[in-house]
């Protein structure tokens, strides 16, 4: 079965730090680009980052953009997204997710169950 | 880009038609996908390059539309197909229409 799988939300001060996983089983990882995405609560989808298949290119919102790093491990059949500098309006539900169709036309057909992440003192 | 759905929110009954839309800020050719979600759930694909169907979804589910404007239509609806419909053009999503089958 295609799956991936979040790990490592909780309950974070704000300024700390936080470390995501995400484990995929019934595809080739190597074969994707993979990203995150999060949803405060009531609120919509917000797309984070991305990476490349090889973990070379890497892109981010403007709302992360220089605390968070989104990286990956083929071999492992893994991805991380490592947050820091951690603010309250980060809390949100954070999605793992697989990236199909040509650059600039990607969809994300697989999705996670996602892991929550909440920032408050 | 800034993706603009409407209605923000839709109560139909069974059996009805739901046509949802999704308005590009400029033009993204056929590039548009559409979610559905349901709560508690993630997001589940119904429709990718604008009009295509993902795997396993009803041909209830269509899409259609290009370069600004775009369209979500669900015939037949049941009670199931209560949730919220997002549209995606690569990193960006639409605010949500949220459809209630009363």
């Amino acid at each position: 079965e295609v799956q991936v799988v979040e790990s490592g939300g909780g309950l974070v001060q704000p300024g700390g730090s936080l470390r995501l996983s995400c484990a995929v089983s019934g595809f080739t990882l190597n074969s994707y680009y993979m990203s995150w995405a999060r949803q405060a609560p009531g609120k919509g989808l917000e797309w984070v980052a991305n990476i490349n298949e090889d973990g070379s290119v890497k892109w981010y919102g403007d709302s992360v953009k220089g605390r968070f790093t989104i990286s990956r491990d083929n071999a492992e059949n893994s991805m991380a997204l490592q947050m820091n500098s951690l603010r309250a309006e980060d809390t949100a539900v954070y999605y793992c997710a697989r990236e199909v169709g040509p650059r600039g036309q990607n969809v994300f057909d697989i999705w996670g169950q996602g892991t929550m992440v909440t920032v408050s003192s | 880009i800034v993706l603009t759905q409407s209605p923000a929110t839709l109560s139909l009954s069974p059996g009805e038609r739901a046509t949802l839309s999704c308005r590009a800020s400029q033009s993204l050719s056929n590039y548009l996908g559409w979610y559905q979600q349901k709560p508690g759930q993630a997001p589940r694909l119904l429709i990718y390059a604008a009009s295509n169907r993902a795997t396993g979804i009803p041909a209830r589910f269509s899409g259609s539309g290009s370069g600004t404007d775009f369209t979500l239509t669900i015939t037949s609806l049941e009670p199931e197909d209560s949730a919220v419909y997002y549209c995606q053009h690569r990193g960006t999503f639409g605010q949500g229409t949220k459809l209630e089958i009363k």
